[in-house]
């Protein structure tokens, strides 16, 4: 079974400064490592996502992760946020052979101020 | 391409009324989930689907049920609302894993809100 930890529910920060956002999984298994997105009123979106390879993975909108094995975390950042960041960010882990099933931290909400 | 679509967007039951929630997608998706999102907990798997005609358990399951007709439809209906199943609920769709990690992404809908007094 997996698990995901996000370290901070709610995180506020001034526009045009940098922000991480936090990601601590667990897991019996070789996992895949995803960030989601949700904006007010809205469905989810991928940001990025860890499958293999190079542990410094890029998303959009100008987002990255680094993927720590030894530390078993996966956290986000964004070198100067927009308030258009705004919104309430995901972490979430999947098996490898789990069927694709999702297990999703609480969620942490960014919000960017002017 | 429509993506994911989910009915309704909103609704408002009284405790012990059922109702079914709709969920299509038309990529031709061989998996798809429900979920469910909270304040705080943020979304739990309550049921889904490796393919047509199969349906299995996720996390929270209980008070729920769900079927898969069609390919493109997975619907998840509650028999006897209660206020503890106040939440947004999500659908979202797969590749099987069978197909390369890059095909695995999950493509949500945009949700239904559903209040239970």
């Amino acid at each position: 079974a997996q698990s995901v930890t996000q370290l901070d529910s709610q995180v506020p920060v001034f526009e045009e400064a940098p922000v991480e956002l936090r990601c601590n999984y667990s897991s019996s298994v070789s996992v895949y490592l995803f960030w989601y997105v949700q904006y007010p009123n809205q469905g989810l979106q991928l940001l990025l996502k860890y499958l293999s390879g190079s542990t410094l993975v890029k998303g959009i909108n100008g987002f990255e992760a680094e993927f720590n094995k030894s530390q078993t975390s996966f956290h986000l950042r964004k070198p100067s946020v927009h308030i258009s960041d705004t919104a309430e960010y995901f972490c979430a882990v999947r098996g490898g052979t789990s069927y694709g099933k999702l297990t999703f931290g609480q969620g942490t909400i960014l919000t960017v101020h002017p | 391409n429509a993506g994911v679509t989910q009915t309704p967007k909103f609704r408002v039951l009284k405790t012990g009324q059922s109702m079914t929630l709709l969920c299509a997608q038309d990529m031709n998706h061989e998996y798809m989930y429900w979920y469910r999102q909270d304040p705080g907990m943020g979304l739990r798997l309550i049921h889904y689907s490796v393919g047509e005609g199969t349906t299995a358990k996720g996390e929270v399951p209980d008070g729920y049920n769900v079927s898969r007709l069609k390919k493109q439809n997975f619907l998840l209906g509650l028999e006897s609302a209660a206020p503890s199943q106040t939440s947004v609920y999500f659908c979202a769709s797969s590749y099987s894993i069978g197909l390369a990690p890059d095909y695995n992404e999950q493509f949500f809908g945009p949700g239904t809100r559903l209040t239970v007094l």
